[in-house]
């Protein structure tokens, strides 16, 4: 248990769904990271939240939505997915914005779409 | 752009022989390394993690790393492998001024045969 959670743990939707991920870290964090994890790819960075203000947007298709409405909650928003946006969701935090920071990671959201 | 490589994709070792996963990486400036470790059912955890300094680092559970400025590369060890040690590693790389943004590499399956 790294004190971040996220829920679901698995979604099934279809390509017309819209669903939500939630994250939620309780290390007194302030900034949050969401990750793409593909099967065979690298870790994707996705967007990240420092001090509930977004300061990446790594070319994320916009059916992707993140949403920080503070410092410890994190969503992403998901609107007519394809295919290919089937992966393992992870979200993650640290004390702050820096490359000095470890990042703490959730378990992830298996997303399977239909 | 940067990006992180890790030669070996499955690795099958057997109890107690000595381990070394590869990890080079492409950036030209001030690095920081991280190696990561998700072991099965869990989420992704820090190994250990260079900054600066001594170049040998060691983490956590008898691993070791050593960061070779010349050679962009940031090896992971240990010398005796245990059963527990079964798990996927993950090199990843932060240019020192690009904030908390990780790039990783795809990821290593360790397999250890007890």
């Amino acid at each position: 248990e790294t004190g971040v959670t996220q829920t679901p743990r698995h979604l099934v939707m279809g390509m017309t769904n819209k669903k939500s991920l939630k994250c939620e870290q309780h290390l007194g964090h302030n900034a949050m990271y969401w990750y793409k994890q593909s099967a065979k790819k690298p870790l994707e960075l996705m967007f990240v939240y420092s001090l509930e203000e977004r300061v990446e947007n790594n070319s994320v298709p916009s059916r992707f939505s993140p949403e920080c409405p503070n410092s410890s909650h994190l969503f992403l928003h998901l609107h007519t997915l394809q295919p290919e946006d089937s992966a393992l969701y992870l979200c993650a935090s640290s004390q702050g914005y820096s490359s000095y920071n470890e990042q703490f990671f959730g378990p992830g959201t298996r997303l399977t779409v239909l | 752009a940067q990006s992180v490589s890790q030669h070996n994709h499955h690795v099958i070792l057997s109890e107690a022989a000595s381990l070394e996963l590869g990890c080079n990486y492409s950036y030209g400036g001030t690095v920081n390394l991280f190696w990561y470790v998700q072991y099965p059912g869990q989420h992704l955890q820090l190994l250990l993690k260079y900054f600066s300094g001594d170049p040998l680092v060691k983490g956590i559970k008898g691993f070791e790393a050593e960061f070779i400025k010349s050679k962009f590369s940031f090896n992971l060890r240990k010398p005796s492998v245990q059963w527990s040690d079964t798990a996927e590693y993950f090199c990843a790389v932060n240019g020192g001024n690009q904030g908390g943004k990780l790039i990783f590499g795809q990821g290593t399956e360790l397999s250890v045969k007890p």
